[in-house]
């Protein structure tokens, strides 16, 4: 089943406008990452947020998370024409025995910001 | 950060014909997985591939269709076999550590015709 859930699915700001997005998700966590996508190419890593931290920051972003709601926000503040890509949330897959299984991600949002 | 190269970028094939995806780590790692991401759609993991074992298929992708190599610490192939239109998608490969950032390749856009 989908583990992240993301909203809204598209997005469209000027720019020097913030742009927030929301995740959702349904069972325990360890932690919550958050990635872009150019243009379908890979994904790129932007923030993890441990399941013990409420808020992060990396320059112009800044997320949350709330553990007792199950959902995540992804914050980009002044936003640029170079930052239209999709974004998505993602949860570690643990498997039974430890060790890493992969990711699940959110549906994404695409966001386009507008000159 | 992981360097990963993969490869090709892209490719356009016919059905029936089945393509080979390789990628490439510049360290040592001890997974890697593969990803579909269908047109406009998100990712969703097909497979974990284990130097030395059989790799670990998630439901709905089978061996026969995505049968995946991992001959050391470094490497790992995708081979999408017997192709439709339906395989048409992004294929991704990544590795990371459990809770730990993934690190993604570039991805092959496949478009079958």
């Amino acid at each position: 089943s989908q583990q992240g859930e993301e909203d809204p699915q598209a997005l469209s700001i000027q720019e020097g406008e913030n742009a927030t997005m929301n995740c959702s998700y349904k069972t325990s966590i360890n932690n919550l990452q958050w990635y872009r996508q150019n243009s379908g190419r890979g994904l790129v890593h932007l923030i993890l947020i441990r399941s013990n931290e409420r808020e992060k920051h990396s320059g112009r972003l800044r997320v949350t998370l709330d553990t007792s709601k199950k959902s995540s926000s992804l914050l980009i503040t002044a936003s640029r024409a170079a930052d239209t890509a999709s974004y998505f949330c993602a949860t570690p897959r643990a498997r039974s025995g430890g060790g890493a299984d992969g990711l699940t991600f959110g549906k994404g949002t695409h966001l386009i910001i507008q000159p | 950060s992981a360097v990963i190269s993969q490869k090709p970028s892209r490719d356009i094939c016919q059905r029936g014909t089945s393509l080979t995806i390789q990628c490439q780590v510049d360290s040592q790692v001890t997974m890697m997985f593969w990803y579909r991401q269908q047109p406009g759609q998100s990712l969703t993991l097909i497979a974990t591939a284990n130097q030395g074992s059989e790799a670990t298929y998630e439901s709905g992708f089978v061996i026969d269709k995505f049968p995946i190599s991992r001959p050391n610490l470094t490497f790992s192939t995708l081979t999408v076999s017997n192709m439709s239109p339906e395989d048409s998608s992004i294929y991704l490969c990544s590795v990371g550590s459990l809770n730990q950032p993934q690190h993604f390749g570039d991805g092959t856009r496949l478009s079958i015709l």
